[in-house]
């Protein structure tokens, strides 16, 4: 049951270049989306979050879109840095209010070559 | 920055055994989680929990599964016979509302 996919396992990304991630999702009731990071050895890192009401948030050099009718979202990284490289994490939930599980993908491995 | 603590990093246990993880969640956080990632697999939800009750769980949390939060900072995660298939990182979360802030988890190794 992949309610969220995450198509590419991995991408390589040369320092500078912008990495776009890609993530699906099925289920319509989904209202809110996150990218996590994760380090080896290390928990998953919030990195950034929309909402269904928007298409579009930007933080620094991450910029998360957002296309409701295709269930679509990416996550942009310009410029790319080494210290990039990382298991990045889509998610998702029902609903901005605590306590409701998140939904993640499987994760796709960027390598970002210097 | 604050963040969620969990211990022990590893632990190996005997099939069949109790074990029972820890995690600090951060101070003002009221809903906390446990989530799980059997290795190469993603990372699935357990069980939420808020106001000192289990406010969702998944089918994965059967009854060899419990959890408690037995003092004002810690939250527990309890397996009461481990099967080999238990064996997976398992992450502490917690929030106000989201996102989530993760614990760098226990990693749980079955024997």
């Amino acid at each position: 049951d992949q309610q969220v996919k995450q198509n590419s396992p991995s991408l390589s990304v040369q320092e500078g270049r912008i990495s776009i991630l890609n993530c699906d999702y099925t289920n319509s009731m989904f209202d809110y989306f996150l990218w996590y990071k994760k380090y080896p050895a290390e928990g998953p890192t919030f990195l950034i979050s929309i909402s269904s009401i928007k298409d579009k948030n930007e933080d620094g050099r991450f910029t998360v879109f957002l296309n409701k009718s295709a269930k679509h979202l990416s996550l942009h990284i310009v410029p790319s840095q080494p210290g990039d490289s990382a298991v990045y994490f889509c998610a998702a939930s029902g609903y901005l209010s605590g306590n409701t599980p998140l939904v993640f993908g499987k994760g796709t491995r960027l390598s970002v070559i210097a | 920055e604050p963040e969620v603590t969990q211990t022990p990093s590893h632990q190996v246990t005997q099939m069949g055994q109790e074990v029972i993880l820890r995690c600090v969640p951060i101070s003002n956080h009221l809903y906390f989680y446990w989530y799980r990632q059997i290795l190469g697999q993603k990372v699935e939800f357990l069980v939420s929990f808020y106001n000192n009750e289990i406010s969702e769980k998944s089918e994965i949390f059967d009854d060899q599964f419990s959890v408690e939060r037995p003092d004002g900072s810690n939250f527990t995660l309890k397996i009461r016979s481990t099967k080999l298939e238990d064996s997976a990182m398992y992450f502490c979360a917690s929030s106000t509302g989201q996102p989530q802030h993760f614990g760098d988890g226990t990693r749980l190794s079955i024997l």
